[in-house]
């Protein structure tokens, strides 16, 4: 069965300052990797994906992500944080099933 | 207009009532999907639709059901409803891009706040 990990609840940054958002994945074949953002009382937005190809994808709003195979890895970065990224940030894995799982959510949390 | 609406946003209602939360899509998309969020969890697949003659349990199904009306149209179901169904409810829809695989994102909706006394 898939599944997806986000081992950590919540993420402190300070503004200007590098981020990762940590998931791990378990699937059957070839996963395809996505990252979502929930902003406060909003549905949750796409950001980016990978599906093949260069292990380093680049998404909305300066954010990228990394697969990393042998880890079963697909953290989300972000050079410089800004205050306006704090939100709840979603991984989510699917095969070739059809049906995206999601992991557990962490929140994001930038200072001034 | 938002590509997907979800009607009602807020519910408030009793145990034992039968609950309807409507979706309804302009993307054009076939795929459309009833997931419920609580707090450390995350989202959850309740079920799943491919097509409009298409019909899948996801994760959670117990409690609920589900009716495709036509492409645009989704509507979640709970029968009978009880306190733990308490949660925040998306429908989302997606666009499969190649070879059925489901490479494509899905779209969410605003989501329909349920509470359950």
């Amino acid at each position: 069965a898939q599944s997806v990990a986000q081992p950590e609840d919540q993420v402190n940054v300070a503004e200007g300052n590098p981020l990762t958002v940590k998931c791990t994945y378990s699937v059957s074949g070839n996963p395809y990797l996505f990252w979502y953002v929930q902003y406060p009382n909003r549905g949750l937005q796409f950001l980016l994906k990978y599906i093949t190809g260069d292990n380093l994808v680049k998404g909305s709003y300066g954010f990228e992500a990394e697969f990393n195979k042998s880890q079963t890895s697909f953290h989300l970065k972000k050079p410089s944080a800004l205050v306006s990224d704090s939100a709840l940030y979603f991984c989510a894995v699917t095969n070739q099933g059809g049906k995206l799982i999601f992991g557990q959510g962490t929140e994001l949390s930038v200072k001034p | 207009d938002a590509d997907v609406t979800q009607t009602p946003r807020n519910r408030i209602t009793k145990t034992g009532k039968r609950i309807m939360l409507e979706c309804s899509q302009t993307k054009g998309h076939d795929r459309m999907y009833w997931y419920r969020q609580d707090p450390g969890l995350g989202l959850r697949l309740i079920y799943y639709s491919f097509d409009v003659k298409d019909i899948n349990k996801g994760e959670i199904s117990d409690g609920y059901s589900v009716s495709r009306q036509a492409q645009a149209k989704f509507s979640l179901s709970l029968e009978s409803a009880i306190p733990n169904q308490t949660a925040l409810y998306f429908c989302a829809t997606s666009d499969p891009t190649s070879g059925g695989r489901n490479t494509g994102e899905l779209f969410f909706g605003e989501g329909s706040r349920l509470t359950v006394l």
